[in-house]
């Protein structure tokens, strides 16, 4: 198989406090990783691209200072979100891509609820 | 941009009821097709996919066709279990696009027995 996890599966913290989330591929490398996040009744957005070894791809109007992605192994990449607010409330999601292999298939961690009060 | 457009749910069935979850694109080109699926307490695992016009996608008893005359994916069942019930995303990869994929709101589907 190719299991990813997340943790804290779900996490609630103080406004202007940090939140980090861990991103594993339990039984494969994954050469790439993909942060995303969902509003409730809407799409999955793509956050960040981060490749293991090098900087993290934003997309257009993620702040990376405040969405600050690691991926400093082939099987861990994490998410800090940095002076969290209210609005940061979301459910985050990230995916894994299987290293040295051909296909595009992502594999997706179950999601990592976070409630800023 | 490219866009997922997917009927609203929560969609509710009783066991071994037709279920159709309807979606359609906007994308340049001719993009990929997917549906990924969703368990409670799960993450999203590719359902089936389709790379190009007039393409079936199948797994489970699931079945989506690429019409791109249309531009729609919808998503079919004969026949709806009580294990079915999930959360249901179509999602597009334009071409050139990378793996960037483009995803629906989801539909929550509950089969009832």
């Amino acid at each position: 198989g190719a299991v990813v996890s997340q943790h804290p599966s779900w996490v609630i913290c103080k406004s202007g406090t940090s939140v980090k989330i861990e991103c594993r591929s339990l039984d494969f490398q994954a050469t790439t990783m993909f942060w995303y996040r969902q509003f409730p009744k809407q799409s999955l957005m793509l956050m960040a691209t981060s490749n293991e070894g090098s900087k993290a791809t934003y997309e257009q109007g993620v702040e990376k200072d405040k969405f600050l992605i690691n991926h400093a192994s082939l099987t861990l990449s994490t998410l800090t979100v940095t002076s969290a607010h209210p609005e940061d409330s979301s459910f985050y999601i990230c995916s894994a891509r299987k290293a040295g292999v051909s296909t595009d298939t992502q594999y997706f961690g179950p999601g990592t609820r976070l409630t800023v009060l | 941009g490219d866009s997922v457009t997917q009927m609203e749910g929560p969609v509710t069935l009783s066991e071994e009821a037709f279920l159709t979850i309807n979606c359609t694109y906007t994308a340049t080109g001719y993009p990929s097709l997917f549906w990924y699926v969703q368990y409670p307490g799960e993450g999203l695992q590719l359902l089936l996919k389709a790379t190009k016009a007039d393409d079936k996608g199948s797994n489970k008893g699931f079945e989506a066709t690429y019409r791109k005359e249309t531009t729609s994916f919808h998503l079919e069942k004969g026949s709806v279990q009580v294990s079915d019930s999930a959360v249901y995303f179509c999602a597009l990869r334009s071409t050139g696009g990378g793996n960037k994929l483009t995803f629906g709101t989801g539909t929550q589907l509950k089969v009832e027995l």
